[in-house]
């Protein structure tokens, strides 16, 4: 089955505490982005990656790293949490080109105390 | 920059239609639109591109005013289905950064 799957799926965690959210697609999509989503805020995009060792910024990137190491993969990782990273975050994925569906995983909620 | 979308929120009865405004202070590529129903991931609905067609999906439509850099989502119809919040996503000459609106939220009532 064509999927995106994020894990974990919940996570609290402490502040400071180091962690990451991995993201994995099975469609060979070269397009990969994270997003959060906040109430009132929509979907605001974090980073995103256009191939293996390719990425950028998004329009919220501070505090947060990616890699593309490989083309299914692209993890977000906190180095190091705050309060304001709590939200729900989506990764998504898409194949190249002009007409680039996204396909979005099933979310990851994070609660940072 | 995030575009603007309106109305915020709009309540239809079974059959009604409805627009949704996306309005973006940059020149657009492109207008993406997605729709998330409740405790799910967004889902795409139809993309607009710069000197493209009116794109149709069901008894859903969109049009993309370049010269305005704005979009609307034609709702014609409504359906319970139609239920969830819809978000636009607008591009750039490079699709790769999207930027989305903080949504509309429709619900459709019998």
């Amino acid at each position: 089955e064509a999927q995106v799957t994020q894990n974990p799926r919940y996570l609290i965690t402490v502040t400071g505490k180091k962690l990451t959210v991995t993201c994995s697609q099975n469609m060979n999509h070269e397009y990969m982005s994270w997003y959060r989503q906040d109430p009132g805020l929509g979907l605001r995009q974090i980073y995103y990656s256009m191939n293996v060792e390719v990425t950028d910024k998004g329009d919220v990137p501070e505090g947060y790293k990616v890699s593309r190491k490989e083309k299914r993969n692209f993890p977000l990782i906190l180095e190091s949490p705050s309060p304001n990273q709590t939200s729900l975050y989506f990764c998504a994925s898409s194949f190249s080109g002009d007409r680039p569906e996204q396909f979005f995983g099933p979310g990851t909620r994070l609660t940072v105390l | 920059q995030q575009p603007v979308q309106s109305p915020q929120a709009v309540i239809l009865r079974e059959g009604e239609d409805a627009v949704i405004n996306c309005s973006s202070s940059k020149a657009l590529y492109s207008v993406h639109w997605y729709r998330q129903k409740h405790g799910e991931a967004p889902v795409f609905l139809m993309i607009l591109l710069k000197g493209g067609e009116q794109k149709g999906h069901d008894k859903i439509s969109a049009s993309f005013n370049e010269k305005k850099q704005q979009s609307s989502l034609y709702l014609t119809a409504s359906q319970l289905s139609y239920s969830g919040t819809y978000f636009c996503g607008t591009g750039g000459i490079n699709d790769y950064k999207l930027s989305f609106g903080a949504g509309t939220t429709v619900t459709v009532r019998a």
